[in-house]
């Protein structure tokens, strides 16, 4: 167990909706890292956040955002969802954003759009 | 754009043997180099990672082997054993990068009995 909480673990819509993915860190991590999983793309990184602020953007549509909240949970909203956009989505955390601290991953959260 | 590459796609390996995973990045800018396992339903987890400033780094039956020069660095799995049946993803950061890590597309290994 990573420590890492994700939820849903799956989550079933359709086209044109909106969703909101719900990632808790380990305790007393401060930087969460947001990735979607495909078998295309394979696991790209969407976004991180770092104490409540945004830290980096990776290749994150602008439909898709995130925040951090004060009690360091973070949330990854997708709207005008697209067919493309299933996939799965891991939240990691990591104490602090500096390379030397490994990312503790969650189990992710299966997006399927009708 | 893919920053690192992985090779073979797939591998399959008898109990005992070893299990070897290639990587190969481009941009000389990443300083750390992790290896994640992922099993079916999981998240990936950490295994092992290395820093430039070393050309190998052993724990347990895992070691990482790493070719600065040639821009590469692989993962030997030694003694492997059907419980280490999974995809193994390759990953690079820097450290200005803030961590953001860029993963390989993958190797899925199966040890046979």
């Amino acid at each position: 167990d990573s420590g890492v909480t994700q939820t849903p673990k799956h989550l079933i819509t359709a086209t044109g909706q909106r969703v909101t993915l719900r990632c808790s860190p380990r305790s007393g991590d401060l930087s969460v890292y947001w990735y979607q999983q495909s078998l295309d793309q394979g696991l790209q990184f969407l976004i991180q956040y770092y104490n409540g602020e945004e830290r980096a953007k990776g290749n994150i549509l602008e439909r898709f955002s995130a925040q951090q909240f004060p009690d360091l949970h973070s949330e990854l909203n997708l709207s005008s969802l697209e067919l493309g956009d299933s996939a799965l989505y891991f939240c990691a955390s990591a104490s602090d954003g500096n390379s030397n601290q490994p990312q503790h991953f969650g189990d992710g959260t299966r997006l399927s759009i009708l | 754009q893919q920053q690192v590459k992985q090779s073979p796609q797939s591998l399959i390996v008898q109990k005992g043997g070893i299990s070897i995973i290639n990587c190969a990045y481009e941009n000389t800018a990443f300083d750390y180099f992790p290896w994640y396992q992922q099993f079916p339903g999981k998240g990936p987890a950490l295994l092992i990672a290395i820093r430039p400033d070393v050309s190998e780094k052993k724990e347990g039956r895992f070691t990482i082997s790493f070719n600065k020069s040639a821009k590469q660095f692989s993962l030997h799995i030694m003694d492997s054993q059907p419980g280490d049946s999974a995809t193994y993803f390759c990953a690079i950061a820097t450290l200005r990068g803030n961590n953001r890590l860029a993963f390989g597309k993958g190797n899925q290994v199966v040890v046979i009995p």
